[in-house]
Order: structure tokens, then sequence, then C-alpha cells
């Protein structure tokens, strides 16, 4: 089976750093990716992850660790516009190398 | 460049109708993705398409289909309508099936059954 875990909601102040966990159990694994979508709009894309270690982009990081089923999201010097759900999600590696993704960690940035 | 283009934007119907979405990849885009998004949850995968052919189907009835045409948009049809039907669906598409192939998305389809 497939099982994705993030913690629901989370809230930090402008400025600040916030790490935004997500463990996975999956039946196949081909990389794990990050997504921002705010309120009544589409996911963007945000990180790739697929060999261990961390990829930085900016202000966002992602870690992986495939040993752990373990990744994390790093988002630094908060912005209010960082306010989003952010979302993980695995690539399987079956047939149709599908997506699947978490519930989602809904971040509201204080001022 | 437009991005992935799905229509129409909102839908209204009612309890034992049947609905088809639309969606237009990113131009050169032969992967098309089909997702179902209720409200405070992630995306729940529901077909993939590459080529025009059916590459993965997920958890879901048989009443949801799709189809994926040589120019490379796609359409999901639901049929019989169930009130618990109701949500943002939403088509991504991606470049290829290379791993490191993130999937764009289009704004959604978002679908009220009465």
């Amino acid at each position: 089976g497939q099982n994705i875990d993030q913690p629901t909601e989370m809230t930090a102040t402008e400025g600040a750093i916030v790490q935004i966990n997500c463990t996975y159990q999956t039946s196949g694994f081909n990389g794990l990716f990050w997504y921002q979508q705010h309120a009544g709009e589409a996911p963007t894309f945000l990180s790739y992850n697929v060999l261990d270690g961390l990829e930085e982009k900016g202000r966002f990081s992602s870690f992986l660790s495939r040993s752990k089923g373990y990744s994390y999201l790093l988002l630094k010097e908060l912005q209010m516009k960082d306010s989003a759900s952010y979302l993980c999600a695995v690539r399987d590696r079956g047939y149709g190398q599908n997506f699947v993704f978490g519930p989602g960690t809904r971040l509201s940035v204080l001022p | 460049d437009a991005g992935v283009t799905q229509s129409p934007t909102h839908l209204i119907k009612t309890r034992g109708q049947q609905v088809t979405l639309r969606c237009s990849p990113i131009s050169g885009h032969k992967s098309v993705s089909w997702y179902q998004q209720v409200l405070g949850q992630g995306p729940q995968f529901i077909f993939q398409y590459y080529e025009k052919e059916e590459r993965g189907r997920g958890n879901f009835p048989d009443r949801f289909s799709a189809r994926q045409f040589p120019n490379y948009s796609s359409e999901l049809n639901v049929n019989a309508l169930l009130l618990g039907d109701s949500a943002l669906y939403l088509c991504a598409s991606s470049g290829g099936q290379a791993s490191n192939q993130p999937q764009h998305f289009g704004d959604g389809t978002r679908l009220s059954i009465l």
C-alpha cells in the first residue's frame, strides 16, 4: 500500500525558518516532489529529490532519506506570501510512475 | 507559453447526471494525469495517459473514465454523479516518463453536485 504523512497545520512568523516534514511508505519509489498550493489555485512545483541529501533552491531546500522514508521542506526568510498548503508527493516505480500525494500541510505565516 | 488549461472552471450538476471535463496539456507534453482533490486534502490520482494509452488508474469506480486524443488533450468523464463527487478536478501534464519530470497542474475544474 501507499501512505504519506504530513502535519496538518503549522504556524510561523515572518522572517523565520520553518521545516515541514513528510514520511512515506510506498511499494515503489522513483522520486519525491514538493508542491506549493495557494487556496483556490493549482499546485506549483517546488523541488525534486531522488537521491539522499539536500537540494537547495533559493529560500527553499528539500532533504531526502530513502532508508528512513523521510523528507523535509525547509523554508527560510519566511514571507507572508508563503502562506499556503505544501504537498509532498512520491512518484511510484510502477508502469505509469504515478504520483501519490500526501494530505498537505497548511502553513500560516504571521506578521 | 500557455500552461495546462482546463475547462470549464466551474460546473454545477445534480445527482445521476454525467459530466465531461477537458484538459489541454502544455505544448509538447505527451503525458496527462487526472486528480480529484477534496477540500482540505491532497490530490488523489485517478488516471494517467501517455501517448494516448492508459498508463495508470487509481482506486476510483468504473463511473470514471478518460481518454487522450491525438493532439494529447484529454477528457475525464464521470457518469451517475454522486454527492461525494463534489471536488476540484485537476489535470497535470509532464514532458515524459523520466523520473525527474515534475507534473505541471492546470487551475482545475470545481465540480459541485446538488
